[in-house]
């Protein structure tokens, strides 16, 4: 969906750099996601964010730390960037009314070397 | 905790034929199973999704069955198109009250023509 966004699409950067992804939104929709995709790992949960003020680790969120600017803003940063943390990143975001069906950004692949 | 398997892996099946992609969920609170396709290079999109309370529900050429005892549901694609092949998600939520989504590995199924 174009209404939800991320940038940046690609980045390589080295091992130790911090780095930050950022997603927006124009949907409207409370609720925003940071995932982790990786082959054959399908899409992973780091961290989670039901409105401005809730921020939930996920199931991977060791490495990473995330920021909700606003409602329409959610960032993750890796605050040390590490060769493991390759993969492709995807934001998504939900409404709170809608049982959980999630609309996804374009990704951000990421390469630390 | 938590947990979606997904099977097959992979799947390849002859154009026109019927592919069957089979998810076991571990939380008996889940109670809404989206699926969610992903064609090569782009994001996840949601393709149909079931809620508890039915059993079954079409859409054109996919189906979703759900079966609350066994805590199992599928996705059934009929009269396969090249435009087919992608990787396909199966997912669990609770639902409202907790809109994380668990998501299964994923497979990856081809049409050969």
């Amino acid at each position: 969906d174009a209404d939800v966004t991320q940038t940046p699409r690609n980045r390589i950067t080295k091992t130790g750099k911090r780095i930050m992804l950022e997603c927006s939104q124009t949907k409207g929709h409370d609720r925003m996601y940071w995932y982790r995709q990786d082959p054959g790992l399908g899409l992973r949960l780091i961290y989670y964010s039901f409105d401005v003020k809730d921020i939930n680790k996920g199931e991977i969120s060791d490495g990473y730390s995330v920021s909700r600017q606003a409602q329409a803003k959610f960032s993750l940063s890796l605050e040390s960037a590490i060769p493991n943390q390759t993969a492709l990143y995807f934001c998504a975001t939900s409404e709170s009314r809608d049982r959980g069906r999630q609309y996804f950004g374009p990704g951000t692949r990421l390469t630390v070397t | 905790g938590e947990n979606v398997e997904q099977h097959p892996s992979t799947l390849s099946v002859q154009e026109g034929d019927s592919a069957v992609i089979k998810c076991t969920y571990s939380d008996s609170a889940s109670n809404y199973f989206p699926w969610y396709k992903q064609e090569l290079g782009k994001r996840p999109q949601l393709i149909i999704d079931i809620r508890s309370n039915v059993g079954e529900k079409k859409d054109q050429r996919i189906a979703v069955t759900l079966n609350k005892t066994a805590k199992h549901f599928s996705l059934h694609i009929t009269e396969t198109q090249p435009e087919d092949s992608a990787v396909y998600f199966c997912a669990a939520s609770r639902g409202s009250s907790a809109s994380k989504i668990i998501f299964g590995s994923g497979t990856r199924l081809s049409i050969r023509p």
